[in-house]
């Protein structure tokens, strides 16, 4: 079955507690993306990835690193996660190098800093 | 930087009726245009695009136009029905195609 998939699904911290939250693909897509959605503001980007070893900023990137180093994987790395890092987090894959064509939604991680 | 304005941010409609949700753009070179629809507590998903080559497009209820001159583009649902209720969220492709520029949503409230 063709699925994102994130985890942890839910996590609470405390300030400076450094976290990763992982993505993975099973469809051998090129684009990979992170976006965080807080009430009233939308989808914000906030990394992509349009190939292996290939990531760069989008619009919210402070506070926060991403790799790829293998297609299938994009994890986010939040290195010291403060309280207005609190949100729900969005990982998006698409089949072609770019967001030209449907993205695919991984089913969220809700994210609690304390 | 680029942007995506999106009207209403709520709208309540009776079973049957239609539903218009609009957007404007800023990027003049933005080429795609896509809609996603979140339920609550669920991931968005796609549910119509168009691109600039195009004017209309539309698959059974619901259909998206796009001005570019005006750089609008709007989502209109028929015959609307509970199911419909959901978050409905408008986006503009950057020129690069490196990012989608969301709207910050529109709740809409299907009542029977």
């Amino acid at each position: 079955e063709a699925q994102v998939t994130q985890n942890p699904r839910y996590l609470i911290t405390v300030t400076g507690k450094k976290l990763t939250v992982t993505c993975s693909q099973n469809m051998n897509h090129e684009y990979m993306s992170w976006y965080r959605q807080d009430p009233g503001l939308g989808l914000r980007q906030i990394y992509y990835s349009m190939n292996v070893e290939v990531t760069d900023k989008g619009d919210v990137p402070e506070g926060y690193k991403v790799s790829r180093k293998e297609k299938r994987n994009f994890p986010l790395i939040l290195e010291s996660p403060s309280p207005n890092q609190t949100s729900l987090y969005f990982c998006a894959t698409s089949s072609l190098a770019g967001v030209d064509n449907e993205q695919f939604f991984g089913p969220g991680t809700r994210l609690t800093v304390l | 930087g680029e942007n995506v304005e999106q009207h209403p941010s709520t709208l309540s409609v009776q079973e049957g009726d239609s539903a218009v949700i609009k957007c404007t753009y800023s990027d003049s070179a933005s080429n795609y245009f896509p809609w996603y629809k979140q339920e609550l507590g669920k991931r968005p998903q796609l549910i119509i695009d168009i691109r600039s080559n195009v004017g209309e497009k539309k698959d059974q209820r619901i259909a998206v136009t796009l001005n570019k001159t005006a750089k609008h583009f709007s989502l209109h649902i028929t015959e609307t029905q509970p199911e419909d209720s959901a978050v409905y969220f408008c986006a503009s492709a950057n020129q690069a195609g490196t990012a989608l520029i969301f709207g910050k949503g529109t709740t809409l409230s299907v009542s029977s």
